[in-house]
């Protein structure tokens, strides 16, 4: 079953605005992971925030995370066009320590 | 380092063929694993390797077998392919210690079709 799913599902925004995508997950974890997908590639790490964090900056990306709420956003600020991509959660469970469970994932579209 | 390599990138297969879908990674990573890719399912854990001669299994095992005889390579093997099967399989490796839930670097990925 999937543990992390993302909110929206697609989401379209002009360059230079922000975007912000939201995960939510079922069980208690010891971090959550963000990705990115180029279409037709393999996915790439973007940030990593662990379970006793609640913020992390990462250039443009900002991640929260809100234990209490089994949530966590990304938010990409100053879009690109090279922002486009599918982008996805991953919950590593407290109980599963070698197992990384991921969402379904948020395709954004930046215009130009 | 090239990283996380995977062999082929596409592959047509025939209902009951069999067929190993190749990963190695030069990153003395410890820990690997195979993901499928669906449309709207995200990814699902296949199997994993927390080091050489250790696997298991994840989310959906049934169908594939693996090994792991070697640090570097972490093949995945597909016993009799089912329509079912068609996928994108992403190959995946980690070094730390909890290797499977942290950074994962991935493979760019083997898009298979099972007619």
């Amino acid at each position: 079953s999937q543990q992390g799913e993302e909110d929206p599902q697609a989401l379209s925004i002009q360059e230079g605005e922000n975007a912000t995508m939201n995960c939510s997950y079922k069980t208690s974890i010891n971090n959550l992971q963000w990705y990115r997908q180029n279409s037709g590639r393999g996915l790439v790490h973007l940030i990593l925030i662990r379970s006793n964090e609640r913020e992390k900056h990462s250039g443009r990306l900002r991640v929260t995370l809100d234990t209490s709420k089994k949530s966590s956003s990304l938010l990409i600020t100053a879009s690109r066009a090279a922002d486009t991509a599918s982008y996805f959660c991953a919950t590593g469970g407290r109980g599963n320590t070698d197992k990384l469970i991921f969402g379904t994932g948020t395709r954004l579209q930046v215009f130009p | 380092n090239a990283g996380v390599t995977q062999t082929p990138k596409f592959q047509v297969l025939k209902t009951g063929q069999s067929m190993t879908l190749q990963c190695a990674q030069d990153m003395n990573h410890e820990y690997m694993s195979w993901y499928r890719q669906d449309p709207g399912m995200g990814l699902r854990l296949i199997h994993y390797s927390v080091g050489a001669g250790i696997t298991d299994q994840g989310e959906v095992p049934n169908g594939y077998n693996v090994s792991r005889s070697t640090t570097e390579d972490f093949p995945l093997r597909l016993l009799s392919a089912a329509p079912s099967q068609t996928s994108v399989y992403f190959c995946a490796s980690s070094n730390t210690g909890a290797g499977g839930t942290d950074t994962q670097y991935f493979g760019p990925g083997t898009r298979l079709t099972v007619l």
